[in-house]
């Protein structure tokens, strides 16, 4: 079955620092890729997703590139800001799964002034 | 001018009991999905429904029953409610389900069984 492996949490960073998330995965198919955050208290919402091989994602300074090879698909900032503290979750869906998402376990990401 | 809506926010109930949690979209889409999330975080997806029809039950007790009554609504009905059922569910609605499309979530519902 298909999963989804992320690095584990907390990731504590001083405002400005470069951020890596890892995150692998495990399809039958072939899937498509999303980075969903959750903010204290709220729910999901999309942050980026890729859809084939090579594909990059992006959005708010935050990039990820879908690696085939790998089978992976790493998030990434340049620069973060205190108001990029949140949980993280990498998620997959493929064509044989249609209708759910299966998810990492999130990464708690604090970033310090 | 909220996309996907749930209701209430927080729930807090004793071992037993029955209880409801309602969603609502105003996204016109098809498929709609309760997923929960617990102590830790993890999220799994429990049910999906397209088009008011049952797409996916994963494993979920039959103490939940999901119900459509039409395709902006997909409420989750809990009975006898156990300790192991507390977390927070989520809904979300998709355009139709497909892979590549992106799911929006409501803000969730804190369920606390005590």
């Amino acid at each position: 079955g298909n999963s989804v492996t992320q690095m584990e949490g907390p990731v504590t960073l001083s405002e400005e620092a470069f951020l890596t998330i890892n995150c692998t995965y495990t399809a039958t198919g072939y899937p498509s890729l999303f980075w969903y955050v959750q903010y204290p208290g709220e729910g999901l919402q999309l942050l980026l997703k890729a859809t084939k091989a090579d594909d990059k994602g992006s959005n708010k300074g935050f990039e990820a590139t879908y690696r085939k090879e790998t089978t992976s698909f790493h998030l990434e900032k340049g620069s973060v800001q205190v108001s990029d503290s949140a949980v993280y979750f990498c998620a997959l869906s493929d064509q044989g799964s249609n209708y759910k998402l299966t998810f990492g376990k999130g990464t708690l990401l604090t970033v310090n002034p | 001018d909220t996309a996907v809506s749930q209701t209430p926010k927080y729930l807090v109930t004793q071992m037993g009991n029955d209880k409801s949690i309602k969603c609502e979209q105003n996204l016109g889409h098809d498929t709609m999905y309760w997923y929960k999330q617990d102590s830790k975080k993890f999220l799994k997806i429990m049910f999906s429904y397209n088009n008011k029809e049952l797409i996916i039950n994963e494993t979920v007790p039959n103490r939940f029953s999901p119900k459509s009554p039409d395709k902006a609504h997909l409420n989750l009905h809990i009975n006898s409610l156990e300790l192991g059922d507390s977390a927070v569910y989520f809904c979300a609605s998709s355009q139709a389900g497909g892979y590549q499309e992106t799911q929006y979530f409501g803000p969730g519902t804190r369920l606390l069984v005590l």
